[in-house]
């Protein structure tokens, strides 16, 4: 079965340094996507970055970037530079391919906490 | 745009009370899903559309129904309301089209039943 695993509940980070949230994927089928959401105190699910999985380079956004690794099954989200707006809780989620029965459901992973400290 | 809009934002519920969250989507998306979020577990499916007319059981569906009569408009109905069905509810939707790559979501519906 299909499973997004993010091991750290919470993270820490200073104000300006880079930070690395992990997700690891479990999935028996060739063709998916990756996603990273956003989810601020305010509750709103905001999409931050995308990687399919025959993507070749590496997916960035801004100050996003996925560090994809596709035999390890791992798909982690990096924000450089963190600012005190990154604090959040952070949810990867991964979408089969199932050609054309594709119902694009996602899964989710239980999310990690970013607090960003000043 | 308006994107994706849920209605209501917040509501209280007794127990044994129906209640209806209406999710509209203005993209002309063919694919709409409701979420439930829940402390500790990430999201997970209710139900699914994959177009008007059409619903399917996602990983959580007892308990709700959901009906799809318009394509820019997909509801979800709690008959009878339980307190395990307390819950941040999230309306999205997709565009196959654009190669799966997009997933929009609504502000949510604060759902509490005492």
């Amino acid at each position: 079965a299909q499973k997004i695993t993010q091991t750290q509940p919470g993270m820490f980070v200073q104000e300006k340094e880079a930070v690395t949230l992990d997700c690891t994927y479990d999935t028996s089928d060739q063709s998916y996507g990756l996603f990273w959401y956003k989810q601020p105190s305010s509750g709103e699910m905001i999409f931050l970055i995308y990687q399919g999985s025959y993507d070749e380079q590496n997916a960035t956004e801004g100050r996003y970037s996925l560090n994809f690794q596709k035999a390890r099954k791992s798909a982690n989200l990096v924000i450089s530079a963190s600012q005190l707006g990154d604090s959040a809780m952070y949810f990867c989620a991964m979408r089969e391919w199932a050609g054309s029965s594709n119902t694009g459901k996602l899964i989710f992973g239980q999310g990690t906490t970013l607090q960003v400290k000043p | 745009n308006a994107g994706v809009t849920q209605t209501p934002k917040f509501r209280v519920l007794k127990t044994g009370q129906s209640m209806t969250l209406l999710c509209a989507q203005d993209m002309n998306h063919e694919y709409m899903y409701w979420y439930r979020q829940d402390p500790g577990m990430g999201l997970r499916l209710i139900h699914y559309s994959v177009g008007e007319g059409t619903t399917a059981k996602g990983e959580v569906p007892d308990g709700y129904n959901v009906s799809r009569l318009k394509k820019q408009n997909f509801l979800l109905g709690l008959e009878s309301a339980a307190p395990s069905q307390t819950s941040v509810y999230f309306c999205a939707s997709t565009p196959p089209s654009k190669g799966w790559t997009e997933a929009f979501f609504g502000q949510g519906t604060r759902l509490t039943v005492v």
